[in-house]
């Protein structure tokens, strides 16, 4: 599976967008682009996942240029409790489920009042 | 996830001591998977399961064993702790049937092993 490269920490201030980057160079043709947002002491949660061009929750977008190279998690008008990790993960979508399995270090993103 | 529970939440042991960590979901799904997490290191996965006979190594399974006793059960055991296996340890599960496999994880059990 394509390795990902995050920036390690972030730092931002209530209201602002908050823009994470995460490079997948290798990625392949069958995987898709996940995020998931860990508080400290509990498990990660599943942010939003995206193949190309834009994704939109209730929570964040997912912004995947066509070369799918890289991805952007944005994140509208943070508040205190965005502190958190932020992971990327490449996933191999084949037959009934998704092989993506590996979690990198993730971004810490800390905002401030 | 009250779905995905761990049991049990904080555990001490000694090293060379035998330990199992039980996880059970409530979800129906078919895939379960165990990983540890150590300070600045993110998840590194240690085994899966993505069916009741199905066990798959992970990035660091040495040193640990799996048991999938059903589909809603999947356990994590260390034969022989030693203190670089002190961890929290999340299992998670994910149903293969949805188009995307979001993950669901458990609450986490912080193990020490002195």
């Amino acid at each position: 599976l394509a390795k990902t490269t995050q920036p390690i920490s972030m730092d931002s201030y209530e209201g602002q967008e908050v823009n994470i980057t995460c490079s997948h160079n290798n990625i392949a043709t069958n995987d898709y682009i996940t995020w998931y947002q860990q508080f400290p002491s509990q498990g990660p949660r599943f942010i939003i996942q995206g193949y190309k061009t834009k994704v939109t929750n209730e929570v964040a977008s997912l912004f995947i240029p066509a070369d799918r190279k890289s991805s952007t998690l944005s994140l509208p008008r943070v508040s205190l409790s965005d502190t958190a990790v932020y992971y990327c993960l490449v996933e191999r979508y084949s037959g009934g489920g998704a092989d993506g399995l590996t979690f990198g270090k993730g971004t810490h993103l800390i905002i401030q009042p | 996830d009250a779905d995905v529970t761990q049991t049990p939440r904080n555990r001490i042991t000694k090293t060379g001591k035998r330990i199992m960590l039980e996880c059970s979901q409530t979800k129906g799904h078919d895939r379960m998977y165990w990983y540890r997490q150590d300070p600045g290191l993110g998840l590194r996965l240690i085994y899966y399961s993505f069916d009741v006979k199905d066990i798959n190594k992970g990035e660091i399974s040495d040193g640990y064993s799996v048991s999938r006793q059903a589909q809603a059960k999947f356990s994590l055991s260390l034969e022989s702790a030693i203190p670089n296996q002190t961890a929290l340890y999340f299992c998670a599960t994910s149903d293969a049937v949805n188009s995307y496999n979001e993950q669901f994880f458990g609450p986490g059990t912080r193990l020490t092993v002195l």
